[in-house]
C-alpha cells in the first residue's frame, strides 16, 4: 500500500479549474512532485519542490501544499489534459521514494 | 539534452533473473546534481519505486524487493542496471529508468520497457 493517498479518479469541464490532491504524513516534511501519464506514454514531471515547472510545462499546471496535503492545480483544463496524475515523495522515514495510486483526470 | 533508453530481455523465465539497463546519453551519469532510478508499472496500475542509485554507488531500495533488487552503476558506460532475482509474474511490468534531480523529481524518464515473465 501507498503512503501517498490519491482520489482514483477525478472529472473537470473543459475550461474549469481542477484541483488533484496527494496526502501523506510525509508531506510536512517533503515536498510532492507531480507527474502526467498519458497511455501508452511514460510519466512527464509537472511540478516539483514548492511550485516550480519543468521547461515547457503550460502555466495553467501549478502546485501547493498545507499540512500533509500537495495539491495539483490546472487552471482552465484542456482536452489534452485529460490523463493519469501521480504524485510522489519520501517516506515517513525520508529514506525511500514512494508514488501514490494515482488519479485519472477526464476532462467533460 | 540528457535521454534515457532502457535496454533488456522481453522475457523471463519464471525464478530466474531480470536484468536491464539505462544508458544516459546526452550528458554525464557522473553529474553530481542527480541520482538514477529504476520504477516499474504493471498493466493497468499505478507506479512502483524500486530503487536508486548514486554515482557513488551508495543505494537505496523499496522494502518490498530489496531481497531482490541489486541496482549498479557503470560510470565508463554512461549506464545503470537493475537485477531482480528470483522472478514470477507479478514482476511482469514496464519498467522505466528515470534521473532524479532537486527535490526528488524524476525529471527525465526513459521510454519504457515491457518485461513479460513467462515460461
Amino acid at each position: 500500500s501507498s503512503e501517498l493517498t490519491q482520489d482514483p479518479a477525478v472529472s473537470v469541464a473543459l475550461g474549469q479549474t481542477v484541483r488533484i490532491t496527494c496526502q501523506g504524513d510525509s508531506l510536512r516534511s517533503y515536498y510532492a512532485s507531480w507527474y502526467q501519464q498519458k497511455p501508452g506514454q511514460a510519466p512527464v514531471l509537472v511540478i516539483y519542490g514548492k511550485n516550480n515547472r519543468p521547461s515547457g510545462i503550460p502555466d495553467r499546471f501549478s502546485g501547493s501544499s498545507s499540512g500533509n496535503t500537495a495539491s495539483l492545480t490546472i487552471t482552465g483544463a484542456q482536452a489534452e489534459d485529460e490523463a493519469d496524475y501521480y504524485c510522489n515523495s519520501r517516506d515517513s522515514s525520508g529514506n525511500q521514494v514512494v508514488f501514490g495510486g494515482g488519479t485519472k483526470l477526464t476532462v467533460l | 539534452q540528457v535521454q534515457l533508453q532502457e535496454s533488456g530481455p522481453g522475457l523471463v523465465k519464471p525464478s530466474q533473473t531480470l536484468s536491464l539497463t539505462c544508458t544516459v546519453s546526452g550528458g554525464s551519469i557522473s553529474s553530481g546534481s542527480y541520482y538514477w532510478s529504476w520504477i516499474r508499472q504493471p498493466a493497468g496500475k499505478g507506479l512502483e519505486w524500486i530503487g536508486r542509485i548514486y554515482t557513488s554507488g551508495s543505494t537505496n531500495y523499496n522494502p518490498s524487493l530489496k531481497s531482490r533488487v541489486t541496482i549498479s552503476v557503470d560510470t565508463s558506460k554512461n549506464q545503470f542496471s537493475l537485477k531482480l532475482s528470483s522472478v514470477t509474474a507479478a514482476d511482469t511490468a514496464v519498467y522505466y529508468c528515470a534521473q532524479v534531480g532537486a527535490n526528488d523529481a524524476f525529471d527525465i524518464w526513459g521510454q519504457g520497457t515491457m518485461v513479460t515473465v513467462s515460461s
